[in-house]
């Protein structure tokens, strides 16, 4: 089993629309989560951490379930602009604070 | 602020070649981690670095891979002898001691490796 696992989409959804993805990491250990924005070719930029108490970045809401292990971005309002591939990110206790990255889910945001 | 500087940020070299990749973390950071992405799959942990210390090798290659962080300059990341599996995605990224508990870190634009 992957230590962070993602549908890899892609997501297809119209301007407008609200669309969310869902994260599942393996090790209870984990203690810090983050939800990264990869465009075609670039760099992962940070799109927010991800709190117990969850917390939500203007159109952007990032929730965490430590019980189930799962950590989830909702998207409302789709512009064309969010196209781009989001990656969850973890770490674990103990680990010096390396990045275990999951593979990804693809958005397309259409007209 | 500048942020994390990476390069070259294309590298074309031959099988059995030597390839240094380059990494100037944002200013004010002082810890460093290699990264790699190959084709079609998601960013793997390579190496954490701080000034003139390895902390965390797990994810290298046994063979042909190295990093260091000088004292002075920036990290570099040496493959030697390279094979075409080594074409990917280099990504380095940065993070302060005031951010380290949180773990955020913040990334460069990457060198993309070709072996040909």
């Amino acid at each position: 089993r992957k230590e962070v696992e993602q549908d890899p989409g892609p997501f297809n959804v119209p301007e407008g629309a609200t669309v969310a993805f869902n994260c599942t990491y393996s090790n209870s250990a984990s203690q810090s989560f983050f939800w990264y924005r990869q465009d075609c070719r670039k760099e992962p930029k940070l799109l927010m951490s991800v709190y117990s108490s969850g917390n939500e970045d203007g159109r952007f809401t990032a929730q965490l379930n430590r019980a189930s292990q799962y950590i989830s971005l909702l998207i409302r309002d789709s512009k064309l602009s969010d196209s781009a591939t989001y990656l969850c990110a973890v770490t674990v206790t103990g680990t010096a604070s390396k990045l275990t990255f999951g593979t990804g889910t693809r958005l397309q945001v259409t007209l | 602020n500048a942020g994390v500087m990476q390069n070259p940020r294309h590298l074309v070299r031959r099988r059995g070649q030597e390839a240094r990749l380059r990494c100037s973390p944002m200013k004010g950071h002082s810890h460093v981690y290699w990264y790699r992405q190959l084709p079609e799959e998601g960013l793997k942990f390579m190496v954490y670095l701080q000034k003139e210390n390895i902390i965390d090798e797990s994810g290298m290659p046994k063979e042909r891979f190295s990093a260091e962080f000088p004292k002075e300059g920036p990290s570099i990341l040496r493959i030697q002898q390279v094979v075409r599996g080594d074409s990917a995605a280099y990504f380095c990224a940065s993070s302060s001691l005031e951010a380290l508990w949180t773990d955020t870190q913040y990334f460069g634009p990457g060198t993309r490796l070709t072996v040909l």
